[in-house]
This record gives structure tokens, sequence and C-alpha cells, in this order.
């Protein structure tokens, strides 16, 4: 069936640090792909999506392509800050439902 | 933005008692909500979907008598967990995707979640 897979957590990384977080998907159809943020004590938000192959989504300096060929969706920043400590959950939504990864914890320490 | 509320965040209750959880929508009008149900360190699972004024669709493997939704306005869903057990225990999150103003909104909005233990 159709499932998402990332990275299990938490990341802890210092602040200007890099970041990765891997997903990778198995999907029978063509679905699209999210990556969403739960700040503490707040519901999830969009953070960004794409919604076919070779597309890349883009918010608040985070990046993900979608790459098809991997069936992959890794979210990207090139320097992380304190404020970005969150849960991220990659998810692919297909006939309308959501299908989640997870949750991988990012912690940034100054 | 679309923002979604949920009440209580957090109820502890005894084990056989029934306990409702509500979802607000409160700048738009939320034509389908979703229920999650959410175990530590796993993924959210969606348990149902519900359209305003229709009956909730539920997932395969959730029972649709002990997970009670309720989707009467296009404002407000509720969640009624009868005869609560341990095992019920869970973190709840609700989405609601609508409109407002002629404006859609196609992406889910989630509200906050409700912590249920069940003693």
């Amino acid at each position: 069936g159709d499932s998402v897979t990332q990275m299990e957590g938490p990341v802890t990384l210092s602040e200007e640090a890099f970041l990765t977080i891997n997903c990778t998907y198995t999907a029978t159809g063509y679905p699209s792909l999210f990556w969403y943020v739960q700040y503490p004590g707040e519901g999830l938000q969009l953070l960004l999506k794409a919604t076919k192959a070779d597309d890349k989504g883009s918010n608040k300096g985070f990046e993900a392509t979608y790459r098809k060929e991997t069936t992959s969706f890794h979210l990207e920043k090139g320097s992380v800050q304190v404020s970005d400590s969150a849960v991220y959950f990659c998810a692919l939504k297909i006939a309308d439902k959501l299908i989640f990864g997870t949750g991988t914890r990012l912690q940034v320490f100054p | 933005g679309a923002v979604v509320s949920q009440h209580p965040s957090w109820v502890i209750c005894k084990s056989g008692t029934s306990v409702k959880i509500e979802c607000r929508s409160l700048d738009f009008q939320a034509t389908t909500m979703f229920w999650y149900r959410q175990f530590p360190k796993q993924s959210l699972m969606l348990m149902a979907t519900s359209n305003e004024g229709s009956k909730a669709t539920y997932e395969q493997g959730v029972e649709k008598d002990k997970f009670l939704i309720n989707h009467a306005s296009l404002t407000l869903s509720t969640l009624t967990v009868t005869s609560a057990h341990p095992e019920d225990s869970s973190f709840y999150i609700c989405s609601a995707t609508g409109t407002s103003g002629g404006r859609s909104y196609n992406e889910q909005f989630f509200g906050p979640g409700t912590r249920l233990t069940v003693l």
C-alpha cells in the first residue's frame, strides 16, 4: 500500500548548520508530496509541497524536490535557526487522503 | 489564514465513560473535516472523513460505533469516544478543508490536537 518513510530523530544541530531530513515514499499512483511542521503546542502547518515530478517546493529557507526516480522528497535547509526546532512530517496525498511519515524531531542549539 | 481549534487540549477520564472532543474552524467554512489518531513516535493515522451534513466515512479497522463523529455545521465537528478504555488513550487531531469568502482552502488545516488519557 501507499506509505511514507522518514528518518528517525531526533536530529540535533547547531545553529547555522545544514539540515537534511530524508523522506521516501511508496505509492501506486501519482501523489502530491508535502512537508508539514509542528511547533510545540501547535497544530501541523504546511511547510511546502510539490505536485509533480521534478517540482521543487520551498518556504522559509526550506526546500524539497520531488524525485520520482528515487521516490524521494528530502527536506533541506542551508542554515538552521533555533526557531526551526520542531517536528517535521513528510506526507503524500493520493485520492484526497494524506498519508504521513512518523515525524522527525529537529533540535537546534545556539 | 485558516485556523482550526480543538477543545479540550487534554482530557483524563475513567474507563467506561464517554469523552467528546470538539473541532472548530474559526475563520472559514469547513465543508470537510478529518479526524486522525497519533500514537507516540508513530505517524498520524486517518480515522474518518466527514462532510458537513453527511455521515462520516470511516477508514478500515476504525469502529464507527466506538468513535462517533458528528459534523452538523460548517464550523464544528465532534468526535465522541464511547465507553473509553485505556487502549483508546492517544493524541487525536482534526483537520479541515473548506471555503471563505469565495476562496477555497483545499489543503488541510490542522488543529493542535487533544491528548486523551483513559485510566
